[in-house]
């Protein structure tokens, strides 16, 4: 199976801030890279496609890039609502996803 | 609106069975890929298993830890998706999703049910 890596694991930030998330996979997917966000006690939500596709609806401060085994988000200006665990996925072989990133109020 | 709902969920002791099951509407069912995710409480997520849509000629695949003890289907005529559970492990505890592919094979979640708790427990 190919693994996935994020990190951080957590960070804290303000709103309006600019956040960046890391995902690393174990070897190369080409662009099957996928980002969801999950709000505690809620299912996760499919934010970003093939590493760079925004979803219909999902806000343009919301933001990915990357190819092969490193990829990236950015949330070009945090707002509360984007307070969520962040999941990274990728489908070029067996569904796996990355261990996730926590986004927490500083 | 595209709508997913699980059911079946519940406690059951280790080496205990049960059935998933989950109600699709607002798409045409038979022409997508379904899946199966879970959560562990306060884990990530963990793909389980996913059955192709009729492009797909209906293929089935599985997570490597589930060892053939699970197996998924799908009833087009009542778009419903199943998880029959055999040989629950308490690490087996979790949120189980549904989550629909946004075409008859791409491991692309874009629709989820709410999830429903299997808790192996004696």
């Amino acid at each position: 199976d190919i693994q996935m890596t994020q990190s951080p694991s957590s960070l804290s930030a303000s709103v309006g801030d600019r956040v960046t998330i890391t995902c690393r996979a174990s070897q190369t997917i080409s662009i099957y890279l996928h980002w969801y966000q999950q709000r505690p006690g809620k299912a996760p939500n499919l934010l970003i496609s093939t590493a760079s596709n925004l979803q219909s609806g999902v806000p343009s401060r919301f933001s990915g890039s990357g190819s092969g085994t490193d990829f990236t988000l950015t949330i070009s200006s945090l707002q509360p609502e984007d307070f969520a665990t962040y999941y990274c996925q990728q489908s070029y072989s067996t569904p796996t996803f990355g261990g996730g990133t926590k986004v927490e109020i500083k | 609106e595209v709508q997913l709902l699980e059911s079946g969920g519940g406690l059951v002791q280790p080496g205990g069975s049960l059935r998933l099951s989950c109600v699709a509407s607002g798409f045409t069912f038979s022409n997508y890929v379904l899946n199966w995710v879970r959560q562990a409480p306060g884990k990530g997520l963990e793909w389980v298993s996913g059955i192709k849509g009729s492009g797909g000629g209906g293929r089935t695949e599985y997570a490597d830890f589930v060892e053939g003890r699970f197996t998924i289907s799908r009833d087009n005529s009542k778009n419903t998706l199943y998880l029959q559970m055999n040989s629950l492990r308490a690490e087996d505890t979790a949120v189980f999703y549904c989550a629909k592919g946004v075409d008859y094979g791409s491991s692309i979640f874009d629709y989820w049910g709410q999830g429903t708790l299997v808790t192996v427990s004696s």
